[in-house]
């Protein structure tokens, strides 16, 4: 089975704009969660989609937004990115097994933000 | 005080020797994944455990659900296991990780 894809891989943007990322999970896998690795906060969970819902949301601003489509690929949208928006974004899909996840992580995208 | 502490910070051996890495959490969960992450940035998923003992090539993770702690050992350490290990917890069919800090692992020649 083919992994995890994350498009873009490197991004930069600057500070005002908006920015859309993608991720295709494996095939099969319904859930796909979104997290945020920075140096300083390390890895963060944003929010997950499941069947085309958002299930959890982390702690974050509304400016952070995602919505997953009838094939399981996700998107997530920063919106008004700030300079501390710079950060490694990776995507994990997942399947259930005897009530637990494991989950499987894509490449990321490294978004840097001038 | 974080839901997810590992320790030590950043270890240093020489190739061949035995590994120790810590985690200890302490929230309820279901589950306890040790993760592997190179320079670059792509994580690897080494072992989800809810109990017990896993084994994996030269990689060994235990946990210790009553102490909430858990420990991943590398035996026979080699350079290409320099990297960042992270521990993360999940709760139920939840998706959400919590993450501890990482430990930077460098394995000299």
């Amino acid at each position: 089975k083919a992994g995890v894809t994350q498009t873009p891989r490197y991004l930069i943007k600057t500070r005002g704009q908006q920015v859309t990322l993608s991720c295709s999970p494996i095939s099969g896998h319904r859930s796909v969660s979104w997290y945020q690795q920075t140096p300083g906060q390390g890895l963060q969970f944003l929010f997950e989609y499941f069947s085309e819902t958002q299930r959890n949301k982390g702690n974050f601003p509304g400016r952070f937004s995602g919505r997953q489509f009838s094939n399981s690929r996700s998107e997530m949208n920063v919106s008004t990115l700030e300079l501390g928006d710079s950060a490694l974004y990776l995507c994990a899909s997942s399947f259930t097994l005897a009530g637990v996840n494991e989950q499987f992580f894509g490449p990321g995208t490294r978004l840097t933000v001038l | 005080k974080n839901e997810v502490e590992q320790s030590p910070q950043n270890l240093t051996a020489q190739e061949g020797e035995f590994i120790t890495i810590n985690c200890s959490y302490s929230v309820g969960i279901s589950a306890l994944h040790w993760l592997q992450q190179h320079p670059g940035g792509g994580i690897v998923s080494l072992f989800m455990l809810s109990s017990g003992k896993k084994k994996h090539g030269r990689l060994i993770a235990t946990i210790n659900i009553q102490e909430k702690h858990s420990s991943l050992h590398i035996t026979a350490s080699h350079p290409r296991d320099s990297a960042v290990y992270i521990c993360a917890v999940s709760a139920g069919a939840n998706s959400k990780l919590t993450f501890g800090k990482g430990i930077t692992l460098s394995v000299r020649p």
